[in-house]
């Protein structure tokens, strides 16, 4: 079964400051790839995702994760974090070949100092 | 382009209580999941609707959990009886068909005391 890794639960960066989140899966395939934020008393709003193709994707609110196959990672970056990105974020996993469904990792709680 | 919609945004209940939520999905989106998001921990997938049939409900809790998707639209989720540790946000999520990609609602916070 496939299963996600998020292995920090919270991180704390000043405002413009880089920013980097780890996430690593596990699957016998090539995944589909995703990261989600969450902010307090929301839903899970899409960042970007990763299907096939250029292993460096561009995400909304300018967010990007690289996929890397050898170290089965999807770290999500931001060269300047601004005050409004802290919240939670979700690194996901999604299966090739139908069914659709989504494994989350447990997330990371993002605090931005001003 | 309207979003997934869920309700109630928040619900508490008493052990042993029922309680049902109900979701109505992005317009023409084949695909509906239920995910469970205990607090401290990521979204669990409790139950996939394809149209109106299931998927997957592997990890749902069937003595108590049921849920249904009349018509291939809207859908209804319930808890019966209530247990303390049903706590948690219950997601609602739709997906067009053959996309993996999901488009989440608010959620429903349900309290059970």
């Amino acid at each position: 079964a496939q299963s996600v890794t998020q292995p920090d639960i919270h991180i704390t960066v000043s405002e413009g400051a880089s920013l980097e989140l780890r996430c690593n899966y596990s699957y016998g395939a090539t995944p589909y790839l995703f990261w989600y934020v969450q902010s307090p008393g929301q839903g899970l709003q899409l960042l970007l995702k990763y299907f096939s193709g250029d292993t460096l994707v561009q995400g909304i609110k300018g967010f990007e994760a690289e996929f890397k196959r050898s170290q089965s990672s999807f770290n999500l970056r931001k060269p300047s974090v601004h005050w409004s990105d802290a919240a939670e974020y979700f690194c996901a996993v999604g299966l090739t070949g139908g069914g659709n469904k989504l494994t989350f990792g447990t997330g990371t709680q993002l605090k931005v100092e001003l | 382009e309207a979003g997934v919609a869920q309700s109630p945004r928040y619900k508490i209940i008493e052990k042993r209580q029922s309680v049902a939520f109900w979701c109505n999905p992005i317009s023409g989106h084949a695909t509906l999941y239920w995910y469970q998001q205990i607090l401290g921990q990521g979204p669990k997938l409790l139950i996939q609707f394809q149209n109106n049939g299931v998927v997957d409900d592997s990890q749902l809790p069937k003595d108590r959990f049921s849920a249904e998707r009349l018509k291939g639209v809207d859908s209804t989720l319930k808890i019966q009886p209530a247990k303390l540790e049903d706590s948690a946000v219950y997601l609602c999520a739709s997906s067009p068909q053959g996309n993996t990609e999901a488009f989440f609602g608010q959620g429903t916070r349900l309290t059970v005391v």
